[in-house]
């Protein structure tokens, strides 16, 4: 079992940038979530996927972040532009149904300069 | 608004002692809590849980109480052990159609000294 796998582990990019970040879920997991690590703030949901539908958004900050789910093994957190603000580490997690303990991915440490 | 609070960014203890997380909510339509462990660049591993039908829940060294009334959960580790030395997050979840949702603390520091 290879768990939730997420890329790259590190990104460092510059203000203005596009950022796009992956995650495979378990294979099996129809429930994905993106979720965002900052000291202010702390784990905060930023959307929520079922059977590779958007459920819930509301998380998202701006319209300057998106995602996608176009199947069942893969989904992408894309920022653009990028801004300092949106330094934080960003996870992937998936679960078998809603009320499935959730698995996390090693997180994605993102810094933009 | 913080719904889920841990007062203690961090705790220290020494290996063989209790330790005691607390975790305070303020939203009565919680009714589902957890803990997830995570050490330095790994994700949350989930740990232990606890319905609010319950009020304690033990798994080993881990147990879990629930004091619904003060809205109030704690997670107890006997005896701590240095391997336990990680951030540790108490979340919830409501029931309803947003069920799917947790709401994290911030997370506690525990250290376990040798």
């Amino acid at each position: 079992d290879a768990g939730v796998i997420q890329s790259p582990r590190h990104e460092v990019t510059e203000m203005g940038q596009e950022v796009t970040l992956r995650c495979k879920p378990i294979s099996g997991h129809n429930s994905l979530f993106w979720y965002r690590q900052t000291m202010m703030r702390g784990l905060e949901l930023l959307i929520y996927f079922n059977n590779n539908v958007p459920i819930d958004d509301s998380g998202m900050p701006e319209d300057r972040f998106s995602a996608k789910m176009p199947n069942a093994s893969f989904s992408t957190l894309k920022i653009q532009p990028s801004e300092p603000r949106d330094s934080a580490v960003y996870f992937c997690a998936s679960s078998l149904g809603d009320f499935g303990e959730q698995y996390f991915g090693p997180g994605t440490r993102l810094t933009v300069t | 608004d913080q719904q889920v609070k841990q007062n203690s960014p961090s705790l220290s203890v020494q290996e063989g002692r209790i330790s005691i997380l607390n975790c305070d909510y303020t939203n009565s339509m919680f009714d589902y809590f957890l803990w997830y462990k995570k050490y330095p660049a790994e994700g949350p591993t989930f740990l232990i849980s606890i319905s609010s039908i319950k009020d304690k829940n033990e798994d080993g060294r881990f147990t879990v109480f629930l004091n619904k009334s003060a809205k109030h959960l704690s997670l107890h580790i006997v005896p701590s052990q240095p391997g336990d030395s990680a951030v540790y997050f108490c979340a919830a979840r409501g029931s309803g159609g947003s069920n799917y949702k947790l709401t994290f603390g911030k997370g506690t520091l525990l250290t376990v000294n040798p």
